[in-house]
């Protein structure tokens, strides 16, 4: 079955940058969409075909695709950034996969 | 201003059929491009992606869960019902509904249901 591969976890000092990975065969033909979930809370879109931020989101997130390997940026991380990270794509014949998650932790 | 509800039975015995349903507000499941589906997290563990029903009748289930999915849509009543027989512990987490509408599986969720399976 098709996967999608994070690192397990990133750690970033306040007002530095975060980079999390998300890597997968069928990402150079298929979007990427980015989840940031807080403990108790339901996940929220943070970024849409690889590069489309959602109405609210800040401008600190970004996100961007090369090859096999999409990357969601966060810039100037704030302590609210604190949480775990989803990647989701979909393979060639449409069946949807979310990435295994990445545990961000603001130092 | 798009909303959605899980609802259901929060505690299911083994080998029992799970019946879960999502009440939305704000959209319509007869608008182009507009889909609802339902993912689950079990404690402590990553997102699982289950069924997604779209506008146009289609429906997409996760391959390895398919033969025990079901996902049907009440536009009358602006629900979607997710059924998954042959219920195991192993099933055990919360099970969110979503709106998806910019191609991936949601770009809003519910506030999720917790199911224990356990005897």
């Amino acid at each position: 079955s098709y996967e999608l591969t994070q690192p397990p976890s990133v750690s970033v000092s306040p007002g530095q940058t975060a980079e999390i990975t998300c890597s997968g065969d069928a990402l150079p033909k298929q979007y990427a969409y980015w989840f940031q979930q807080k403990p108790g809370q339901a996940p929220v879109l943070v970024m849409y075909k690889d590069s489309e931020r959602p109405s609210g989101i800040p401008e600190r997130f970004s996100g961007s695709s090369s090859g096999t390997t999409v990357t969601l940026t966060i810039s100037g991380v704030q302590a609210e950034d604190e949480a775990d990270y989803y990647c989701q794509s979909a393979d060639s014949s449409g069946t949807y996969v979310f990435g295994t998650g990445t545990k961000v932790t603001v130092l | 201003q798009i909303t959605l509800k899980e609802s259901g039975p929060t505690l299911v015995k083994p080998t029992q059929t799970l019946t879960l349903t999502c009440t939305f507000s704000g959209f319509s499941l007869t608008t182009s491009g507009v889909g609802v589906g339902w993912i689950r997290q079990p404690p402590g563990k990553a997102l699982e992606w289950l069924a997604l029903i779209f506008w146009n009748d289609e429906r997409r289930y996760s391959p390895s869960l398919k033969s025990r999915l079901t996902i049907t849509e009440d536009t009358s009543k602006n629900q979607v019902v997710l059924t998954m027989t042959d219920m195991d512990p192993v099933d055990t987490g919360t099970y969110y509904c979503t709106h998806t509408e910019v191609g991936g599986v949601g770009d809003y969720w519910g506030q999720g249901a917790l199911v224990t399976v356990s005897s």
